[in-house]
């Protein structure tokens, strides 16, 4: 079974530039997240669907950051315009259902650096 | 809010000793727990994932208990090994399937 895919794997911009994530969730996944963290933290929640429809978002910054799920699929994530403090790993994670107790599968993650 | 630590934030070990990592939470009104493992630069493992109803799940070296009522959580970790080296994240899933995690503990296992 082919886990989570996200590209890129890296991305270097500078400060007020936008960049854009893409996830490719496990086949048959309904649920996808997008995780912020941080150098030295856990990952937060940013983002979180069902199928393409947003269930919980209260944890993004709206100003500057957006996410879609076209389709129920695959899922974009941009930052515009950047700033230092968005420097972080950007981690997709999808999961079978909402249901209460089902497991979370992560990709690799991206890792953006604001100069 | 719950809120999700992790002790020792790191831990040096010689090769072949037995180790507990801690996880406590403030709220025990979750579904289950997950342990992960991440390696840097790396995404995360998911390692263990402890129903709200069990006690504790294990697989190979790895022992994960949970008691609900005191919001606390041990992964045991038998015969380390070098390989064992990263950090380890415990996180929580709240209503809605939500993870919400503590910071982890970077483990180093020294052969």
């Amino acid at each position: 079974e082919a886990g989570v895919a996200q590209s890129p794997r890296y991305k270097i911009i500078e400060k007020r530039q936008s960049v854009a994530f893409w996830c490719n969730p496990i086949s048959g996944h309904a649920t996808l997240y997008w995780y912020q963290q941080i150098l030295g933290q856990g990952p937060k929640l940013l983002i979180q669907f069902q199928n393409n429809g947003v269930v919980d978002d209260s944890q993004l910054p709206k100003d500057r950051f957006s996410a879609e799920r076209l389709k129920g699929v695959d899922s974009t994530l941009k930052i515009q315009p950047a700033k230092l403090e968005d420097s972080a790993v950007y981690l997709c994670a999808s999961s079978t259902r909402q249901g209460a107790g089902t497991e979370a599968f992560f990709g690799q993650g991206t890792r953006l650096t604001v100069v | 809010k719950q809120e999700v630590t992790q002790i020792p934030a790191a831990l040096s070990v010689p090769e072949g000793e037995n180790l507990v990592l801690n996880c406590s939470f403030t709220d025990s009104a979750i579904y289950n727990l997950q342990w992960f493992r991440q390696d840097p630069g790396k995404g995360l493992t998911s390692l263990l994932l402890i129903q709200s109803s069990q006690r504790e799940q294990t697989s190979g070296r790895l022992n994960a208990s949970l008691d609900k009522s005191s919001g606390r959580s041990t992964l045991y970790i038998a015969a380390s090994q070098p390989g064992d080296s990263a950090t380890y994240l415990c996180a929580l899933a709240e209503y809605g399937n939500k993870l919400v995690f503590g910071a982890g503990t970077i483990l180093r296992v020294k052969s």
